[in-house]
């Protein structure tokens, strides 16, 4: 089955600077790839998701590139502020459709003001 | 605003006892899914629903865990009897086509 592995586990940045968290995926079938935000005591939030179709989706501050030849996908959040502090998790779905979701163990990013 | 709400929110109990969670998915989603999250295995599917009809519950301790949705506006989860290790946050999620939208959850504490 799909194992999805995600990296850093914690990231400190400085209010405005960038910060990039990556994953890496190993079922070559996987075709769909969310990342959720959670923020203390609420469940995950989608934020952003990209399919294999496509190389980079940009939401505003957000982006996430995918890289299907060396099976990885990264978010990038530019000009990061404090309310981005939280936990982020990647996500493979290897099945199609609306399938259940492997997801990558998480990183906790702090927005240092 | 569509979401995905669960009951109840937070459920201490002792061990041994049944412990039952409640989901809303959002109207007119068709695919329901339960996962949990552990600081240790992280999130975990359960189990998971296609129009009512369950499709996958190999993540479930069978012989403790069950998972129902009544109709189309309720799923639930039980647990019968619960023990320690079962201390989690189960999150409920729902979704049409690729998209999975995710509830607040239970924190369930297992004394």
């Amino acid at each position: 089955g799909e194992n999805v592995e995600q990296h850093p586990s914690t990231l400190s940045v400085q209010e405005g600077d960038s910060a990039v968290i990556k994953c890496t995926y190993s079922d070559s079938a996987s075709n769909y790839f969310p990342w959720y935000k959670q923020e203390l005591g609420k469940g995950p939030q989608l934020i952003i998701d990209i399919r294999s179709n496509v190389g980079e989706k940009k939401d505003q501050r957000i982006a996430v590139t995918l890289n299907k030849t060396a099976k990885h996908f990264s978010l990038h959040i530019t000009e990061t502020q404090p309310e981005d502090s939280a936990v982020y998790f990647c996500a493979a779905n290897s099945l199609g459709g609306n399938t259940p979701l492997v997801f990558g163990k998480g990183t906790r990013l702090s927005v240092i003001a | 605003d569509a979401r995905v709400t669960q009951t109840p929110r937070h459920k201490v109990t002792e061990m041994g006892q049944e412990v039952t969670m409640r989901c809303q998915p959002i109207l007119g989603h068709n695919t329901v899914f339960w996962y949990r999250q552990t600081m240790m295995q992280g999130l975990e599917l359960l189990a998971y629903f296609r129009n009512r009809a369950p499709l996958d519950d190999s993540g479930m301790p069978k012989d403790r865990f069950s998972a129902e949705m009544p109709d189309a506006t309720l799923a639930t989860l039980k647990i019968q009897p619960s023990e320690p290790r079962d201390s989690a946050v189960y999150f409920c999620a729902s979704g049409l086509v690729n998209e999975q939208f995710f509830g607040p959850g239970t924190r369930l504490t297992v004394l």
